[in-house]
């Protein structure tokens, strides 16, 4: 069945470095590539996305990049801060709705 | 003005009761999702309805029954309740091809 798994599954970096994340999946019909956040206590949220018509898209300190030929999208999270710490994940969507394991973000002031 | 609002957001049971959470959007959004958040944080999804029609209904057992009175609202009423029921629920909505809408999830306790 398809597959969505996402590395690392914790990331610690000191304030200021850069973070990524990566998810690869199975599914050559997915077609929307999302990224959320999850902090404590609440419910993800949308942070960025990207199609498939698209290599890769910013947003201030945060971007994405996908390879759809070799079936991975990643996270790129610069000039990270205290407030970035979060759960983070991947959702490809194509046919099945499958979630990333997540990824435990801290970042150490 | 809460886009996806669910309710209770705690809730404390005992065993083999039965319990509801209630979930609704006020995105205008067609299709809307229950997911299941365990301790290892592993979001599963268990149904999606779309314009009130079910279409996807995961291996999820039948004490689990979803019910949809518009397309607004996605309810989720659970029998017999077990212990390995505990968890974080959390209600979604979405247009096609569009980011998810989480609600900010209900906290089953199952004692």
């Amino acid at each position: 069945g398809e597959n969505v798994e996402q590395h690392p599954s914790t990331l610690s970096v000191q304030e200021g470095d850069s973070a990524v994340i990566k998810c690869t999946y199975s599914d050559s019909a997915s077609n929307y590539f999302p990224w959320y956040k999850q902090e404590l206590g609440k419910g993800p949220q949308l942070i960025i996305d990207i199609r498939s018509n698209v290599g890769e898209k910013k947003d201030q300190r945060i971007a994405v990049t996908l390879n759809k030929t070799a079936k991975h999208f990643s996270l790129h999270i610069t000039e990270t801060q205290p407030e970035d710490s979060a759960v983070y994940f991947c959702a490809p969507q194509g046919g099945k709705l499958i979630f990333g394991q997540g990824t435990e973000l801290s970042v150490k002031p | 003005d809460t886009a996806v609002s669910q309710t209770p957001k705690y809730l404390v049971t005992q065993m083999g009761n039965d319990k509801s959470i209630k979930c609704e959007q006020n995105l205008g959004h067609d299709t809307m999702y229950w997911y299941k958040q365990d301790s290892k944080k592993f979001l599963k999804i268990m149904f999606s309805y779309n314009n009130k029609e079910l279409i996807i209904n995961e291996t999820v057992p039948n004490r689990f029954s979803p019910k949809s009175p518009d397309k607004a609202h996605l309810n989720l009423h659970i029998n017999s309740l077990e212990l390995g029921d505990s968890a974080v629920y959390f209600c979604a909505s979405s247009q096609e091809l569009k980011g998810y809408t989480f609600g900010s999830g209900t906290r089953l306790t199952v004692v």
